[in-house]
């Protein structure tokens, strides 16, 4: 069986602060995947990153971060200098290479960045 | 533009009524997935087909059927037996049915009184 735990429900930060989102999955499975995606207040989930169980490089995009540590089953999130527009809900989720594409997915963190 | 279209947007619908929701993509995407989103939850997957004429149920397939006539649509009916059908349900697919990142439509709201 997979998990993915998101234990923080909600994250309020000022403009230009820094935000961490924790991410926590199982799997019985050697070979997945994690994702994040982006769920802005429009409700459409925009992808963000994929990484494949063998890749523990962390990995910058522009603001964004990604810290993947397989020791501890966690792939957590950073957004740098965090602005208003990063006000979303955040899911973390994971598949298994035979799980036929199928994702699981945590309950989200909603991050509220304020001016 | 290459993308995922779901509509309406927002539904009504009266309880004892089947109501079928529009999932179209252009993406030439093997894989389609149909997820339900309950307030402050994440994703639920209630049904995925990997090809055309081929689908499987998710984990919350009761009350819901599927076809997948079309490589570009994927269809969803929620019937009069899913006994809490309001929610937002969300439309995905993928290039194919390995772990590649799934991409979304914009949701529709469905809302059964």
């Amino acid at each position: 069986a997979q998990k993915v735990t998101q234990a923080q429900t909600e994250i309020s930060v000022v403009e230009k602060e820094d935000v961490t989102l924790d991410c926590v999955y199982e799997t019985r499975d050697t070979t997945y995947y994690l994702f994040w995606y982006k769920q802005p207040p429009s409700g459409e989930l925009v992808f963000l990153i994929r990484r494949n169980s063998f890749d523990e490089q962390n990995e910058i995009s522009g603001r964004y971060s990604w810290n993947f540590q397989k020791s501890t089953s966690s792939f957590n999130f950073t957004i740098t200098a965090s602005q208003v527009v990063d006000s979303a809900v955040y899911f973390c989720a994971l598949s298994a290479t035979d799980s036929w594409g199928k994702l699981q997915f945590g309950a989200g963190t909603q991050v509220v960045v304020t001016p | 533009d290459g993308g995922i279209t779901q509509s309406p947007k927002y539904l009504f619908r009266k309880e004892g009524q089947n109501v079928t929701l529009s999932c179209e993509q252009n993406l030439n995407h093997d894989a389609m997935y149909w997820y339900r989103q309950d307030p402050g939850q994440g994703l639920r997957l209630i049904y995925y087909s990997q090809i055309v004429n081929d689908f499987q149920k998710g984990d919350i397939a009761e009350g819901y059927s599927v076809s997948r006539e079309k490589k570009e649509s994927f269809p969803l009916t929620v019937t009069s037996a899913q006994k809490n059908p309001t929610a937002f349900y969300l439309c995905a697919s993928s290039i194919d049915h390995t772990a590649y990142e799934q991409y979304f439509g914009p949701g529709t709201r469905l809302t059964v009184t």
